[in-house]
């Protein structure tokens, strides 16, 4: 059974923080995906990965970085977490050949 | 890349014909059109996808008319448990690029 771990369901974390949200797929895609969901605002693509090393900007990249060292895994990073990066943050895996996307089921990020 | 369109929400009462309509005015040849379902603290699940006309599946049926401007998911005799976010995603097939859903329908079915 295809699989997209994402390492933590649920983080509190404090102003200024760093955090790291790990993403983890056993398929063997290139592409993975990071969206964050908030209310009445659906999937906002943070950043995403078409391969090992590689990165491109979503819409909403201000504030996140992200690294790709491995093909089985894409990370998401909050240099210094802020009140409004309060949100649920989902990763995605596309399987380029049928195009088929594969959720994780998400982690909860709460900055205080 | 095709920007996506649908109302925000939507109720409906247990047994009726549910239908959501997504806009993509600018969808591109190759693209195909796929649908979503959310639950509450749940990433979303493949609901069905379509390239033109109607596509029809155990849970839904797509339809697309001829321009593919549009696309209509249509969900027969609802139930309590089809309460949720619907996503409309149009993206090319191969794509390795962005993918950009829009803000989804909320459906809240009513006894």
């Amino acid at each position: 059974d295809v699989k997209v771990t994402q390492s933590s369901r649920y983080l509190v974390k404090r102003t200024g923080e760093k955090v790291f949200l790990e993403c983890v797929q056993d398929m063997d895609h290139e592409n993975m995906f990071w969206y964050r969901q908030d209310p009445g605002l659906g999937l906002r693509l943070i950043y995403f990965s078409y391969d090992v090393k590689m990165k491109e900007k979503g819409d909403i990249p201000e504030g996140y970085s992200v690294s790709r060292e491995k093909k089985e895994r894409f990370s998401l990073i909050l240099e210094s977490a802020s009140t409004n990066q309060t949100s649920m943050y989902l990763c995605v895996t596309r399987d380029r050949n049928t195009g088929e996307l594969f959720f994780g089921e998400g982690s909860r990020l709460t900055v205080l | 890349l095709a920007k996506t369109t649908q109302p925000i929400s939507m109720d409906s009462y247990e047994g009726q014909e549910v239908n959501i309509t997504c806009s993509h005015n600018n969808i591109a040849t190759n693209d195909y059109i796929t649908w979503y379902q959310q639950f509450p603290s749940q990433g979303p699940r493949f609901i069905i996808q379509g390239y033109k006309t109607k596509v029809t599946n155990e849970v839904a049926s797509l339809f697309i008319p001829a321009d593919r401007k549009s696309s209509t998911l249509s969900l027969p005799r609802v139930s309590l448990s089809d309460t949720a976010v619907y996503y409309c995603l149009v993206a090319l097939s191969s794509n390795t690029g962005k993918l950009i859903f829009g803000q989804g329908t909320t459906l809240q079915v009513k006894p």
